[in-house]
């Protein structure tokens, strides 16, 4: 089946540190990647996207490249922010009847970051 | 814009009670998902609508769940009756064909 596992938190980082949360998938087909950001008592917010292999999506500084030979698609930020403190949730999507149809959710890496 | 808009923010009530969830879906957006947050489970899809016609409810955990879109501006979610391990974060989200989703800020369900 279809599935996203990502590495566990709570990742706890000092400012301008350098970060990395693993995110892998299982999928049928031609999968979508996203990583959505939720901040505390907020929905889900789209960080940054990738529609096929070897596209780079990137967003305030956040970056992540779709790796289909390592079914891969990491989060990196080259120095964080306390205000990059949040909830990280790797996603994949499969087409389905021309909608988006059903996202699947890796269980979210909490970051906490320290002045 | 106006996002995806849910109501309520919170709500607690007694076991055995009905609960009623609403959303508000992004103007012209022609998809509509019910999402469930808990601790232990994470983010669960509970159904999800294309053009207000529900394409997979397999994640409506039991009877007791019902979600109803009766035009393209307006969903419910409704619970009865409540158990307190109906006690989540309900999220709504909505997408224009294959464009990413927009959540809602959720709406705090707290059975007692």
């Amino acid at each position: 089946g279809n599935s996203v596992t990502q590495m566990e938190g709570p990742v706890t980082l000092s400012e301008e540190a350098f970060l990395t949360i693993n995110c892998t998938y299982t999928a049928t087909g031609y999968p979508s990647l996203f990583w959505y950001v939720q901040y505390p008592g907020e929905g889900l917010q789209l960080l940054l996207k990738a529609t096929k292999a070897d596209d780079k999506g990137s967003n305030k500084g956040f970056e992540a490249t779709y790796r289909k030979e390592t079914t891969s698609f990491h989060l990196e930020k080259g120095s964080v922010q306390v205000s990059d403190s949040a909830v990280y949730f790797c996603a994949l999507s499969l087409p389905h009847g021309g909608s988006q149809g059903n996202l699947i959710f890796g269980k979210g890496t909490k970051l906490s970051v320290k002045p | 814009d106006a996002g995806v808009i849910q109501s309520p923010r919170h709500e607690v009530t007694e076991m055995g009670q009905e609960v009623t969830l609403r959303c508000k879906p992004i103007s012209g957006h022609n998809s509509l998902f019910w999402y469930r947050q808990t601790m232990m489970r994470g983010l669960e899809l509970l159904i999800y609508f294309n053009n207000n016609v529900p394409i997979d409810d397999s994640g409506m955990p039991e009877d007791r769940f019902s979600a109803k879109m009766p035009n393209a501006s307006f969903s419910t979610l409704k619970i009865q009756p409540s158990e307190p391990r109906d006690s989540a974060v309900y999220f709504c989200a909505s997408s224009l064909a294959n464009q990413p989703q927009h959540f809602g800020d959720g709406t705090r369900l707290s059975i007692l």
